[in-house]
């Protein structure tokens, strides 16, 4: 089956520091990727949608300059939280799509991101 | 814009015992999508269900699709432990030119053996 490998699993860092995330499809060429945000116990909040070659379009409500989005190429997407804080801790999640819009979605395996 | 609404957000059984959770969108549906989270791990495609009024089986899990392709449900038979987790549905829709899915609340499902 197709595999997306996430990559840091977790990550402490201090206040006012960036921290990058990647999500790279091992098996597959990924027409669109999604970056999701989840708190503990709630669903997946959907922050951002990425293709390669353009520009990420982001939901009503995620700050762009906050949470840049880079879609290299098409396996790999990238996702840095610049001046993190404290507030932006939580579990932050990727998936791949390798076809049309009805196809189904492979996550990665998250990021546990904590700010102190 | 397009609502994925999804009940019971919690439910504890007995092992053994039967569990229901329920989906229903604001809009028709092209197909509706369904995945698990098990605690601490990452969501997993189970199912898709595409034509109306469909009804797919894997073993203890059964998922139906409404006539109206509007509602969705996934009920297992006589659970066990290894169900555990978190059930979410998920329908696709079109916004700011991008196809995407939009994941209901989820459902937990905490077995008591």
């Amino acid at each position: 089956g197709a595999v997306v490998s996430q990559h840091p699993s977790w990550v402490i860092c201090k206040s006012g520091t960036s921290v990058k995330i990647e999500c790279r499809s091992l098996d597959f060429q990924a027409t669109t990727m999604f970056w999701y945000r989840q708190f503990p116990k709630q669903s997946l909040m959907l922050m951002a949608t990425s293709n390669e070659g353009s520009k990420a379009t982001y939901e009503q409500g995620v700050e762009k300059d906050k949470f840049l989005i880079n879609h290299a190429s098409l396996t790999l997407s990238t996702l840095t939280v610049t001046s993190a804080h404290p507030e932006d801790s939580s579990f932050y999640i990727c998936s791949a799509r390798r076809g049309g819009p009805n196809e189904k979605l492979f996550f990665g395996s998250g990021t546990q991101l904590s700010v102190l | 814009g397009q609502q994925v609404m999804q009940i019971p957000q919690y439910q504890h059984v007995q092992e053994g015992e039967d569990f229901t959770t329920y989906c229903n969108s604001s809009t028709t549906l092209s197909n509706i999508q369904w995945y698990k989270q098990r605690p601490g791990g990452h969501p997993v495609f189970l199912i898709q269900l595409v034509k109306s009024g469909e009804v797919k089986k894997q073993k203890r899990l059964t998922f139906q699709f409404g006539e109206a392709k509007k509602n969705s449900s996934l009920h297992i038979t006589a659970t066990q432990t290894t169900d555990v987790g978190t059930y979410f549905c998920a329908g696709p829709t079109i916004s700011g030119g991008y196809n995407k899915l939009i994941f209901g609340a989820g459902t937990r499902l905490a077995v008591h053996p």
